[in-house]
């Protein structure tokens, strides 16, 4: 069974800075993709990016990007040019090849002005 | 928006009741995924369904049950509440591929308050 680890309750970062998420996970599977969901207040779970295991090109979409280390086993998101809008609880996920998700306890991302 | 619709958006029921929630699925998508989450968690997968056929299911009793329709909308139905079903339940959708994964794509939730 896949685990998923987020060991950042909660990062605190200024409007326009720029804030790293940390996520770690454990398989023993060699195809899986890689996400990071979005779940602001209003509860709906957003993707903001995802990235295909087999690439080693780490995925960009805008403002965010990953580092995603396959050996290590760890997948980060980094939030650019933060803006207030970004404050949301950031979750990162795991699907295996069935299509499955284990998804992580999650990240509590509070922007500030 | 994902196109993703649940209904409906808050229930109240007491324990021992049953409870069934809706989800339509996204336009294209045969495959339907629930997730039941706790306050302060991360999503817990509960059970997926690919052309009306159960494909997987996580760690929940049977009392925890489902349906998908030719249309590809599903049910959650959950007999015997009990307090801890106190939850957001979420409904995810996706197109599978051929053996791949593909991006979930999630509706807005069903909060479920049992008393």
């Amino acid at each position: 069974a896949q685990t998923v680890t987020q060991s950042q309750p909660e990062m605190s970062v200024q409007e326009a800075e720029t804030v790293t998420l940390s996520c770690t996970y454990d398989t023993s599977e060699n195809n899986y993709y890689l996400f990071w969901y979005k779940q602001p207040p209003s509860r709906q779970m957003i993707l903001v990016i995802r990235q295909e295991a087999y690439k080693q090109q780490n995925a960009t979409e805008n403002r965010f990007s990953v580092n995603f280390q396959k050996a290590a086993k760890s997948f980060s998101l980094k939030i650019s040019d933060s803006q207030l809008g970004d404050t949301a609880m950031y979750f990162c996920a795991f699907g295996d090849s069935w299509g499955k998700f284990q998804f992580g306890a999650g990240t509590q991302v509070v922007v500030t002005p | 928006e994902t196109g993703v619709t649940q209904s409906p958006t808050h229930l109240i029921k007491t324990r021992g009741q049953q409870v069934t929630l809706r989800c339509s699925s996204q336009s294209g998508h045969n495959t339907v995924s629930w997730y039941q989450q706790a306050l302060g968690q991360g999503p817990q997968f509960i059970f997926q369904y690919y052309r009306e056929e159960e494909n997987g299911r996580g760690n929940f009793p049977p009392r925890f049950s489902g349906l998908q329709f030719p249309n590809y909308s599903s049910e959650l139905n959950v007999n015997a509440l009990e307090l801890d079903d106190s939850a957001l339940y979420l409904c995810a959708s996706s197109g599978r591929g051929q053996g791949w994964t593909d991006t979930q794509y999630f509706g807005p939730g069903t909060r479920l308050t049992v008393l």
